[in-house]
């Protein structure tokens, strides 16, 4: 068990609606990383936050926008809902030391399905 | 960009065969190279690791060596077994954020 908790684990949304999936970093960890992965597919990076600001973000429209709080913990929020976002959510925890990011650890995941 | 590329599955294997996932990469700079493990209705896991050409990352039995010349990583274990069955990404990271790119997957079944 790596300490990280995601929540809900499993939601049904319908196209159009908004999502919130919340995560909880492990203790002493102040970085947190968000990555969607469709099934059969390897997960793909969305984007990081560290000091509560997005510290990278990978190809995904500004509709996937995310929140760090001073506890390091993090939501990502998805508006105008599509069928393609149907996929695991990831969220993954890691401690920043200057320019370096140590090793992720990651939860076990939201998965979520558009209808 | 960057891009994983790992031999698509379903890998099935007897227990105590050895086994091969092949992984390739392609990356602008010197990336790390990864290999993580989901085990079914868990996490991902950090299988092994290796961070600069000809290093040799090893774990549980798995190992996997920074290939620069052929641009691989592939994941060996010399006998496998029933608890190994799992999907395996071949995955890497350049730069200190630590932004993984992940191979699509690679399921492994191993039979007794």
């Amino acid at each position: 068990e790596t300490g990280v908790t995601q929540s809900p684990t499993h939601l049904i949304k319908t196209r159009g609606q908004q999502v919130t999936l919340r995560c909880s970093s492990q203790s002493g960890h102040n970085t947190v990383s968000w990555y969607q992965q469709a099934l059969g597919q390897g997960p793909q990076f969305i984007f990081q936050y560290y000091r509560e600001e997005e510290n990278g973000r990978g190809n995904f429209p500004p509709r996937f926008s995310g929140l760090q709080f001073p506890n390091y913990s993090s939501e990502l929020n998805v508006n105008a809902l599509e069928l393609d976002d149907s996929a695991l959510y990831l969220c993954a925890s890691s401690r920043t030391s200057g320019r370096s990011t140590g090793e992720l650890f990651f939860g076990e995941g939201s998965r979520l399905t558009v209808l | 960009g960057n891009s994983v590329t790992q031999m698509e599955g379903p890998v099935t294997l007897s227990e105590e065969a050895f086994l091969t996932i092949n992984c390739t990469y392609t990356a602008t700079g010197y990336p790390s190279l990864f290999w993580y493990v989901q085990y079914p209705g868990e996490g991902l896991q950090l299988l092994l690791k290796a961070t600069k050409a000809d290093d040799k990352g090893s774990n549980k039995g798995f190992e996997a060596t920074y290939r620069k010349e052929t641009t691989s990583f592939h994941l060996e274990k010399g006998s496998v077994q029933v608890s190994d069955s799992a999907v395996y990404f071949c995955a890497l990271s350049e730069g200190g954020r630590r932004a993984l790119t992940f191979g699509s997957g690679t399921r492994l079944q191993v039979q007794p």
